[in-house]
């Protein structure tokens, strides 16, 4: 089944907690992006990847590391997790030529 | 910098009823997505506009592009309460390759 996966689902943490998200994806995608949902403020970019080693910063990219050493992972870190990094965080998928992007389940992440 | 808005931001209808949702763009798009979100789930992937003035329909839905390619709209014909979620459109964001600018999204509530 095609499908982008994301792990943990949930997480609470404590400030300064260094933490990865993990997300993958079996498509064989070369665009892989971060999301963060925050309520009133919808879906914004953290970090995009348009292929192997190559990412970029969305728009809101601070306290947050990405790296992508494989085609199907993309790992979302936060060196020093901070409570205004409580969010809901969702990792998606596309092709390249395509803006048709492909959501995993979502990381809720509680920091205190 | 470019803004992609979406109103409104909430809308409770009762089942039967229409829904309508707009999206306007700061600058002309080269396309716009539109997803769909499930309370409690993540983003699917509903369509994309392409052309100036197009109109596509998925059963009681009917997707829209202004002809100046910076507007577009959702409108839902007799709405039942599984289109109960959150409604985003999304556009290319300028010289970011295949990056998205989502908007706030409209959440609609359906009631029997």
């Amino acid at each position: 089944e095609a499908q982008v996966t994301q792990n943990p689902r949930y997480l609470i943490t404590v400030t300064g907690k260094k933490l990865t998200v993990t997300c993958s994806q079996n498509m064989n995608h070369e665009y892989m992006s971060w999301y963060r949902q925050d309520p009133g403020l919808g879906l914004r970019q953290i970090y995009y990847s348009m292929n192997v080693e190559v990412t970029d910063k969305g728009d809101v990219p601070e306290g947050y590391k990405v790296s992508r050493k494989e085609k199907r992972n993309f790992p979302l870190i936060l060196e020093s997790p901070s409570p205004n990094q409580t969010s809901l965080y969702f990792c998606a998928s596309s092709l390249l030529g395509s803006y048709e992007q492909y959501f995993g389940p979502g990381t809720r992440l509680t920091v205190t | 910098g470019q803004q992609v808005m979406q109103i409104p931001q909430y809308q409770h209808v009762q089942e039967g009823e229409d829904f309508t949702t707009y999206c306007n763009s700061s600058t002309t798009l080269s396309n716009i997505q539109w997803y769909k979100q499930r309370p409690g789930g993540h983003p699917v992937f509903l369509i994309q506009l392409v052309k100036s003035g197009e109109v596509k329909k998925q059963k009681r839905l009917t997707f829209q592009f202004g002809e100046a390619k910076k507007n577009s709209s959702l409108h839902i014909t007799a709405t039942q309460t599984t289109d109960v979620g959150t409604y985003f459109c999304a556009g290319p964001r300028s010289n970011s390759g295949y990056a998205l600018n989502f908007g706030k999204g409209t959440s609609l509530l359906v009631t029997p």
